[in-house]
């Protein structure tokens, strides 16, 4: 079945570093790839997404590469704001449109 | 655009009673909306899939007698919990599907806290 793998967090940085969240699938045939951001109290908001090889997804300053040869999705931004904290999720979907998320990385990002 | 709404927000309830937890979209119609439940600092866990007009399609080990779902119109979807207990304590979350350009997507719903006392 399908799975998706990213690193445990927490992850702590101070503002203006560099970040890297990493994630990595299972999957048969060719799933579309998401990362979801959830800040304190809300809902999943979609951050960026890509559905096929070598697209890279990007918004609001970060980006993730689809990696069909590492069956990667990897997240980062370059420079983190304190606004940016919050729990991130990477999610694969398949034809039926499921989709099926990682565990989850709090970030938390100081002044 | 692509909103989606659930209510209520938060719900505290009885041991045994039940609690039913609506889900809309607000600005479009969606044929199929999705149940999630997440637990404290762990992911998203499928429960089950709703298409407007049909029985729900239920995730292995998930009771659809204790969880149901309704799907009456293509903006809403309710989930119940029947005769709650403790462990039925959670986040639950829904989704709305829509076609965006190519693509299916789904919106979140902000989520519903339920405490089962």
């Amino acid at each position: 079945g399908n799975s998706v793998t990213q690193m445990e967090g927490p992850v702590t940085l101070s503002e203006e570093a560099f970040l890297t969240i990493n994630c990595t699938y299972t999957a048969t045939g060719y799933p579309s790839l998401f990362w979801y951001v959830q800040y304190p109290g809300e809902g999943l908001q979609l951050l960026l997404k890509a559905t096929k090889a070598d697209d890279k997804g990007s918004n609001k300053g970060f980006e993730a590469t689809y990696r069909k040869e590492t069956t990667s999705f990897h997240l980062e931004k370059g420079s983190v704001q304190v606004s940016d904290s919050a729990v991130y999720f990477c999610a694969l979907s398949d034809s039926n449109y499921k989709l099926t998320f990682g565990k989850g990385t709090l970030l938390t990002v100081n002044p | 655009g692509a909103v989606v709404s659930q209510h209520p927000s938060r719900v505290i309830c009885k041991s045994g009673t039940s609690v039913k937890i609506e889900c809309r979209s607000l600005d479009f119609q969606a044929t199929t909306m999705f149940w999630y439940r997440q637990f404290p600092k762990q992911s998203l866990m499928l429960m089950a899939t709703s298409n407007e007009g049909s029985k729900a399609t239920y995730e292995q080990g998930v009771e659809k007698d204790k969880f149901l779902i309704n799907h009456a119109s293509l903006t809403l979807s309710t989930l119940t919990v029947t005769s709650a207990h403790p462990e039925d304590s959670s986040f639950y979350i829904c989704s709305a599907s829509a076609v965006v350009g190519s693509y299916n997507e789904q919106f979140f719903g902000p989520g519903t806290r339920l405490t089962v006392l």
